[in-house]
């Protein structure tokens, strides 16, 4: 089964403290992404990746970052959290950057205190 | 600047009755425009993605049609589980993946 897995899915951490949220997926896909989806704001891009060590920033990369040393894995990584960082985080992947179908993780809630 | 613009916000139908919603975009260089239903605290689920203008795609109940400044998802005779929030996004020549806000539909039975 296509899957994209995120870890943890729910999260409260406080200011400061170092957190990375794991997605992994099953497709041997290329293309994976990372946004965060806020009450009336939309899902936002944080991070893209089109392959292994390939990547670049979307529309809010501020305070984040991410990594490709493997096809299958795109943490990312929140170096020093802070409140407005406070969100719903998704992964998602496809089949190259212009794959058909783009597949979402199940989403991971970060709180920031 | 790539802009994704959804209407309605939010909208309430009574079971069967159809209806279509709206996705209006400028992008450079369209390379794809995608749907998603999402349900409240759940990942976007893909339904279609349309590439050229005049293309058309369905699924069960749900149809989509693209022109070159919009695209339509159309609802025909809803049941109270096709309720969700069903995104619009359009990729852009860059590949970046822009989303609308969304629309909000509630069925009631």
């Amino acid at each position: 089964e296509a899957q994209v897995t995120q870890n943890p899915r729910y999260l409260i951490t406080v200011t400061g403290k170092k957190l990375t949220v794991t997605c992994s997926q099953n497709m041997n896909h290329e293309y994976m992404s990372w946004y965060r989806q806020d009450p009336g704001l939309g899902l936002r891009q944080i991070y893209y990746s089109m392959n292994v060590e390939v990547t670049d920033k979307g529309d809010v990369p501020e305070g984040y970052k991410v990594s490709r040393k493997e096809k299958r894995n795109f943490p990312l990584i929140l170096e020093s959290p802070s409140p407005n960082q406070t969100s719903l985080y998704f992964c998602a992947s496809s089949e190259g950057a212009t794959g058909n179908t783009i597949y979402f993780g199940e989403g991971s809630w970060l709180t920031v205190v | 600047e790539d802009q994704v613009t959804q209407s309605p916000e939010a909208l309430r139908l009574q079971e069967g009755e159809s209806s279509s919603l709206n996705c209006s975009y400028t992008v450079s260089g369209l390379r794809g425009l995608f749907w998603y239903r999402q349900d409240p605290g759940k990942g976007p689920e893909f339904l279609f993605t349309l590439y050229s203008a005049g293309e058309e795609k369905e699924k069960e109940r749900l149809k989509a049609t693209l022109t070159k400044k919009e695209s339509f998802l159309h609802i025909t005779a809803p049941k109270p589980e096709d309720s969700a929030t069903y995104l619009c996004a359009v990729r852009n020549s860059g590949y970046a993946l822009n989303f609308g806000k969304g629309t909000s539909l509630l069925v009631t039975p």
